[in-house]
């Protein structure tokens, strides 16, 4: 079993909807979740951090991290071309320690014009 | 500063040569990681340094692979007699330990050295 497991796509929505990327981890000792997004060819980027149950938000981004489930998901509002890339879930803490984090493969997302 | 920066970006070596990294990481930053990424894969840690220390090395890092931070400042990556399968994107990434209110786990990624063995 992956350690953190993602669907890579891709996913594909029209300009101005919302996208819903999902992601699960193995370790339910995990602490930190983050959501990176990459253009292809370049280094990752971080969009968001959470590290407690529920929602948060930064704006276009929701992050939402559910640890009963082992589940953490990224929505983007009103996505724009320019959202095209793909996005990496990564998983801190547990028994990875925070010294590093584990990464997906990535979800890769296409938003039309 | 503006960021993590790597170097080269890009190199292509034959099969058996010796190629080296250098990673320069955010200066107030200490913590100092080494990731491979290749193509449809998300990045695979290999190593991190805190300070001049290099705390934890990944099981995917043969004796090949060699990483040094002598003072805790840039990173070098070394790796020996490559071999096609070393070709990768080799990502450097840096953090900031808060003393005060532990690590958050967050990392700052550099541009990466694309390599290609022959």
């Amino acid at each position: 079993q992956k350690e953190v497991e993602q669907n890579s796509g891709p996913l594909s929505v029209p300009e101005g909807a919302i996208a819903s990327l999902n992601c699960t981890y193995s370790d339910r000792g995990s602490q930190s979740f983050f959501w990176y997004r990459q253009y292809s060819g370049k280094s990752p980027e971080l969009i968001m951090f959470i590290y407690s149950n529920g929602d948060k938000e930064d704006g276009r981004f929701t992050a939402q991290l559910n640890k009963a489930s082992q589940y953490v998901s990224l929505l983007i509002r009103d996505s724009q071309p320019s959202d095209s890339a793909t996005y990496l879930c990564a998983v801190g803490g547990g028994n990875t320690g925070f010294q590093k984090l584990v990464f997906g493969t990535g979800t890769r997302l296409l938003v039309s014009p | 500063d503006t960021g993590v920066s790597q170097d080269p970006r890009h190199k292509i070596t034959k099969r058996g040569q010796n190629v080296t990294f250098r990673c320069d990481p955010i200066s107030e930053h200490n913590r100092l990681y080494w990731y491979r990424q290749t193509l449809g894969q998300g990045p695979e840690f290999l190593t991190y340094f805190q300070n001049e220390a290099q705390l934890e090395k990944s099981r995917l890092l043969s004796d090949r692979f060699s990483a040094e931070r002598p003072k805790g400042s840039f990173s070098t990556l070394e790796i020996q007699r490559t071999e096609q399968g070393d070709s990768a994107m080799y990502l450097c990434a840096s953090s900031l330990i808060r003393l005060a209110g532990g690590d958050t786990g967050e990392l700052f990624f550099g541009e990466g050295s694309r390599l290609t063995v022959l």
